[in-house]
């Protein structure tokens, strides 16, 4: 069965730091990856997707960065944190085969700047 | 752009009453209604699907409805319970350049009284 493991759980980072949250999926191959954010009590906000290895494509403009070196791994980073940057971030994955299918999320990261 | 409206924000009702969470969507295109359950400060999960091909599905005492002509779906819970307190998301999918893209709502949070 498909799993998928996302960590750290809790992140407390001063303003200025670097960031990087790993997401990695197994039981499946070539999967779409996602980062959301999510902020206090608002949605789910697609920041990055992945449909391959090196692919990534960013929704919406920010001071975040993805990565995929690996099939089943997809990174989230920053250089320099904001306090905008706080949330709740969830990495997801989807089969590509497969039209319409759900989204399977991770356990999620709690990001908070300092 | 894409969007997602999600009505209410808030819903508080006593257990054993329904509860009804509306959700419109601008992208035509859209072929694929999830909605999504989470818990306090856990993972978004699945409960319900539709697709554009169908009007209504129902499981249990859960159900969803919708009106592709008009853009709008809905979210039905009969007989409620206080461990269907959470917040719901509903979201509307589509294939887009060869991935799956789901936007969801701001998100409702349900809130069942004993």
């Amino acid at each position: 069965s498909q799993t998928i493991h996302q960590w750290p759980a809790t992140l407390v980072q001063p303003v200025g730091s670097p960031l990087s949250l790993e997401c990695t999926v197994e039981g499946t191959s070539n999967p779409n990856l996602y980062w959301y954010r999510q902020a206090a009590g608002r949605g789910l906000q697609l920041l990055f997707y992945s449909v391959g290895i090196g692919q990534i494509s960013s929704e919406v403009p920010q001071n975040l960065s993805a990565s995929r070196p690996q099939d089943r791994q997809f990174i989230l980073s920053s250089k320099k944190l904001l306090l905008s940057d706080s949330g709740f971030y969830l990495c997801a994955w989807s089969e590509v085969i497969l039209l319409n299918t759900e989204a399977f999320f991770g356990q999620g990261t709690r990001l908070t700047v300092v | 752009g894409e969007n997602v409206e999600q009505h209410p924000s808030t819903l508080s009702v006593q257990e054993g009453d329904s509860a009804v969470i509306k959700c419109t969507y601008s992208d035509s295109a859209s072929n694929y209604f999830p909605w999504y359950k989470q818990e306090l400060g856990k993972r978004p999960q699945l409960i319900i699907d539709i697709r554009s091909n169908v009007g209504e599905k129902k499981d249990q005492r859960i159900a969803v409805t919708l009106n592709k002509t008009a853009k709008h779906f809905s979210l039905h819970i009969t007989e409620t319970q206080p461990e269907d307190s959470a917040v719901y998301f509903c979201a509307a999918g589509r294939k887009s350049g060869g991935y799956n893209k789901l936007i969801f709502g701001a998100g409702t949070r349900l809130a069942v009284h004993p």
